[in-house]
C-alpha cells in the first residue's frame, strides 16, 4: 500500500514560468490537503480538496495559484508566473473520509520548488 | 481563530537526557492534537495524537497528554537518542479530517 506520492521531488523554475506539482493520495483516501513550508517556518495550510471539489481554499494566494483534484488522476497544484518568493517545500497530505473518528493525515515527502 | 504556540528552538541535549517540548493551543470547541516529526529532507510523519481531554498519545518512547485546563500538549521523552534529532511540530485540527494548524516547529539536536 503505497503512501502519498508527490512528484517531482525537486523542481527548478525560472521566474515567470509555471510550476505544476502532483500528488497521488493513499489508496482509499478521498481528501487531499496542500501545505507550504517556507524556509525555517512551520507548515501553512493552502487548500483542501475532495474529488472534483475545492472545499476550503482560504490559504491560497489570490493570484497565480490554483489547485484541482480531478475524478481520475492526481491532485495538481499549479503556480503560474512563479516568483522567487514561491520557493518553498510544498507538501500534500491525504486522509480517509471521516466516519466520526479522527484519523491522522499521511503526508507525502514534498516537492521542493526553487525559483531562480 | 485557531493557533499553536511551540517552545522556541533550537534545543540541544545530550544522549539519554530528558526531553520536554512545550506546546499550547487556542481553538474553538474540542480540537484533536498531534505531534509530527520531520527528519532532514523528508516529509512529516505522525508521531502521536490525542483526540479528547486527558488522552495520552504515545509512540517510540514519546508521550504527550491532552490537558484541556491548561490548553497544552507538551511532548516528553525520558531518554533521548541521537536518532531523535529532527524538527518537531505540534498541530491541531478543530474536527477530524480538516485542515491542520501547525506550530512553528522545534529543531532538536541530540549530541552523543
Amino acid at each position: 500500500n503505497a503512501g502519498v506520492m508527490q512528484n517531482p521531488r525537486h523542481l527548478v523554475r525560472r521566474r515567470g514560468q509555471e510550476a505544476r506539482l502532483r500528488c497521488s493520495p493513499m489508496k482509499g483516501h478521498s481528501h487531499v490537503y496542500w501545505y507550504r513550508q517556507l524556509p525555517e517556518e512551520g507548515l501553512k495550510f493552502m487548500v483542501y480538496l475532495q474529488k472534483e471539489n475545492i472545499i476550503d481554499e482560504s490559504g491560497m494566494p489570490k493570484e497565480r495559484f490554483s489547485a484541482e483534484f480531478p475524478k481520475e488522476g492526481p491532485s495538481i497544484l499549479r503556480i503560474q508566473q512563479v516568483v522567487r518568493g514561491d520557493s518553498a517545500a510544498y507538501f500534500c497530505a491525504s486522509s480517509r473520509q471521516s466516519t466520526g473518528d479522527t484519523y491522522g493525515y499521511t503526508f507525502g515527502s514534498g516537492t521542493r520548488l526553487t525559483v531562480v | 481563530g485557531n493557533s499553536v504556540t511551540q517552545m522556541e528552538g533550537p534545543v540541544t541535549l545530550s544522549e539519554e537526557a530528558f526531553l520536554t517540548i512545550n506546546c499550547t493551543y487556542t481553538a474553538t470547541g474540542y480540537p484533536s492534537l498531534f505531534w509530527y516529526v520531520q527528519y532532514p529532507g523528508e516529509g512529516l510523519q505522525l508521531l502521536l495524537k490525542a483526540t479528547k481531554a486527558d488522552d495520552k498519545g504515545s509512540n517510540k518512547g514519546f508521550e504527550a497528554t491532552y490537558r484541556k485546563e491548561t490548553t497544552s500538549f507538551h511532548l516528553e521523552k525520558g531518554s533521548v537518542q541521537v536518532s531523535d534529532s529532527a524538527v518537531y511540530f505540534c498541530a491541531l485540527t478543530p474536527f477530524g479530517n480538516e485542515k491542520l494548524t501547525f506550530g512553528t516547529g522545534t529543531r532538536l539536536t541530540i549530541i552523543p
